[in-house]
């Protein structure tokens, strides 16, 4: 298994710019989460997803947004890129059945100027 | 809400033991995790334990749980250079909408030197 994997590794984007960042996890498991990582601060969640279709705001929701057409695949979308999304982006998923362990992927480092 | 606490820093030497202390607000925790996180690299799952423990060992890692005090100590045994990361607390609880969410601290610095 690849667990769980993530691109870009590195982006840099202009003010106003879009992106989407992908993930994508071959464990089957139903919860799929995106976390950012300031410097020096620990993750923030932005958003989850229990599974296909359902998704649901974290604790950063703001300029971001997601979708869950499949299992395997949670991508998270910046439509208006502003300094303030400067950031490393974790993907991260677990099992239903044991939430409590969660399996996260390599993260994207995201600069915005 | 829900507040994780840690130190920023720690440094010991080789073959010392390293002890991190993390201290939390919620007493509706269900779980309490130490994550391990290397340079450029994403977050490890090194261990937890759940609320209604108060002590749990893994080879060199004990993790000790002092829920009256909401307080998570690591205690890394033996500590070698390969063990320099920086090491997160965090906690989650299953209640309705918050299923599966973790909140992490800020993370110690562990430095060991050779």
């Amino acid at each position: 298994n690849a667990g769980v994997t993530q691109t870009p590794k590195f982006r840099i984007l202009k003010i106003g710019q879009s992106m989407t960042l992908q993930c994508t996890q071959d464990m089957n498991h139903n919860y799929m989460y995106w976390y950012r990582q300031d410097p020096g601060m620990g993750l923030k969640l932005i958003y989850y997803s229990v599974g296909a279709g359902i998704t649901d705001k974290g604790e950063v929701p703001n300029g971001y947004n997601v979708s869950r057409s499949t299992t395997e695949d949670f991508p998270l979308r910046l439509e208006l890129a502003a300094p303030s999304q400067t950031s490393v982006y974790f993907c991260a998923s677990s099992h239903r059945d044991s939430t409590y362990e969660q399996y996260f992927g390599p993260g994207t480092r995201l600069t915005v100027t | 809400g829900e507040d994780v606490e840690q130190s920023l820093f720690l440094s010991v030497r080789e073959g010392d033991s390293s002890v991190i202390n993390c201290t939390y607000t919620d007493s509706s925790s269900t779980y309490l995790y130490w994550y391990k996180q290397e340079p450029g690299a994403g977050l490890q799952l090194l261990t937890y334990i759940f609320s209604n423990m108060d002590m749990k060992q893994d080879q060199r890692l004990t993790v000790l749980l002092n829920k009256k005090d909401k307080h998570l100590s690591l205690r890394i045994a033996d500590t070698q250079t390969g063990d320099s990361a920086i090491y997160f607390c965090a906690e989650s609880h299953d209640r309705g909408s918050t299923l599966g969410r973790l909140y992490f601290g800020r993370g110690t610095q562990l430095t060991v030197w050779p």
